[in-house]
């Protein structure tokens, strides 16, 4: 039973270049949220998918989007980098509400 | 939005210590979980615990739903404990289920 996988794990972009990391969910969950952790802090949400479509957002700009498909995976897009973009991009998923979620180990985005 | 503040920041243990976590968190919630990244950035799942104590084997945790805060207990500390332990609560807005992390309790354990 595979877990939450996430690709690539490593990734190094220059400023203003645009990005995308992907996401295949655990089995049996329906439901994808992306978040971003800088180094020295907690995850921070970005947003979640559901049904193809984005359920919730936190507060990121408008360059953060992201996508859904009919298998569940998922996509985020990252336009115009800046140098603060550079974290650690987590993926989880869950099923319904009242579930845990489970992460995936994550793309490690390097701004030059 | 809701703050979640954990405590202590930073801890460090010779091993076979025991250690209690705190997180302690704003308003009301529908879920709480417990995480520890390792070294290389994963983070594991330990506990799902909107409310009472649960168990595995060297970890428990308790969380006191209406007093706001949860304690996670390790109990004979091993180096492999060593990482950071995050609290993350759920609240379910909108029909969202996003989590809110703490800023996690950074545990060394040494030899």
């Amino acid at each position: 039973d595979a877990g939450v996988t996430q690709s690539p794990t490593h990734l190094i972009k220059t400023r203003g270049q645009q990005v995308t990391l992907r996401c295949s969910p655990k089995s049996g969950h329906d439901t994808v949220s992306w978040y971003q952790q800088a180094l020295g802090q907690g995850p921070q949400f970005i947003f979640q998918y559901y049904e193809e479509e984005e359920r919730q957002r936190g507060n990121f700009p408008d360059r953060f989007s992201g996508h859904q498909f009919p298998n569940y995976s998922s996509e985020l897009n990252v336009n115009a980098l800046l140098l603060g973009d550079s974290a650690l991009y987590l993926c989880a998923s869950t099923q319904g509400n009242n579930q845990p979620q489970h992460f995936g180990d994550g793309t490690r985005l390097s701004i030059l | 939005g809701i703050q979640v503040e954990q405590s202590p920041p930073d801890l460090i243990l010779q091993e076979g210590a025991n250690s209690t976590l705190r997180c302690n968190f704003s308003d009301s919630v529908n879920n709480l979980q417990w995480f520890h990244q390792n070294p290389w950035g994963q983070l594991i799942n330990l506990f799902y615990i909107p409310s009472g104590t649960k168990q595995n084997g060297r970890l428990s945790a308790t969380t006191v739903a209406t007093e706001r805060y949860s304690l996670l207990y390790i109990s004979s500390s091993q180096t492999t404990d060593s990482g950071v332990y995050f609290c993350a609560v759920e609240r379910v807005l909108n029909a969202g289920n996003m989590l809110t992390f703490g800023g996690g309790t950074r545990l060394m354990v040494k030899p």
